[in-house]
């Protein structure tokens, strides 16, 4: 099965800043890496998909980029909205696995 | 719309048995993976597993495989999970979600199970 590994597990950022999340699998998958945001008491929603491709509706202040390996999800411009957390997922092969998350929180 | 909508909270005692649903709609049910997610007070997402409602093509992680059964009711559009001897370790939310290519694009409002004596 394959493991994916995020890094931080915790992230301290203000309003407009710019920040990054990685996620490491622990074996080649493609670009078969998907994002979600996860705010508290509701579902996850799907940001990011494929590596790069944004999913509709979501801003384009979300961005990510990788392959093989080494993911990275990128945000700009925090907002209050942000501040949630995030969870990466391989779709490359069943059991489709998540990272353990990173948490954002307002410094 | 897609929409996915779960059934209510469910407080059981351990070694009970619990079935727990999701109903689809807005979509061709039959065609599309539907699968389940845990999340355990205060954690991360756990993939279960997922199934094909239109051969009941069925995929579990190792983790939860002979604990937990998944199976489908393409006649009225539901997917079910289900515990056949609950354990106090089995409480946490359970999320539904339609699944594309292993991705999961939509998601349902969550279940709480709580197991408790």
């Amino acid at each position: 099965d394959i493991q994916l590994t995020q890094s931080p597990s915790s992230l301290s950022a203000s309003v407009g800043d710019r920040v990054t999340i990685t996620c490491r699998a622990s074996q080649t998958i493609s670009n078969d890496l998907n994002w979600y945001q996860q705010k508290p008491g509701k579902a996850p929603k799907l940001l990011i998909y494929a590596a790069s491709s944004l999913q509709s509706g979501v801003p384009s202040k979300f961005s990510g980029s990788g392959s093989g390996t080494d993911f990275i999800l990128t945000i700009s411009s925090l907002r209050p909205e942000d501040f949630a957390t995030y969870y990466c997922q391989q779709s490359y092969s069943s059991p489709y696995s998540f990272g353990q998350g990173t948490k954002l929180e307002i410094k | 719309e897609v929409q996915l909508v779960q059934s209510g909270a469910e407080v059981k005692k351990p070694g009970e048995s619990l079935n727990i649903s999701c109903k689809g709609s807005g979509y061709t049910f039959s065609t599309s993976w539907i699968g389940w997610v845990r999340q355990m007070p205060g954690k991360g997402l756990e993939w279960m597993g997922i199934i094909y409602p239109g051969d009941s093509e069925t995929r579990y992680s190792p983790s939860f495989q002979g604990h937990v059964t998944i199976s489908a009711d393409k006649s009225i559009r539901t997917a079910y999970l289900q515990w056949t001897r609950l354990k106090a370790s089995d409480s946490a939310m359970y999320y539904c979600a339609r699944s594309r290519s292993g991705l999961i694009d939509y998601w349902g409002q969550g279940t709480v199970v709580t197991v408790s004596p």
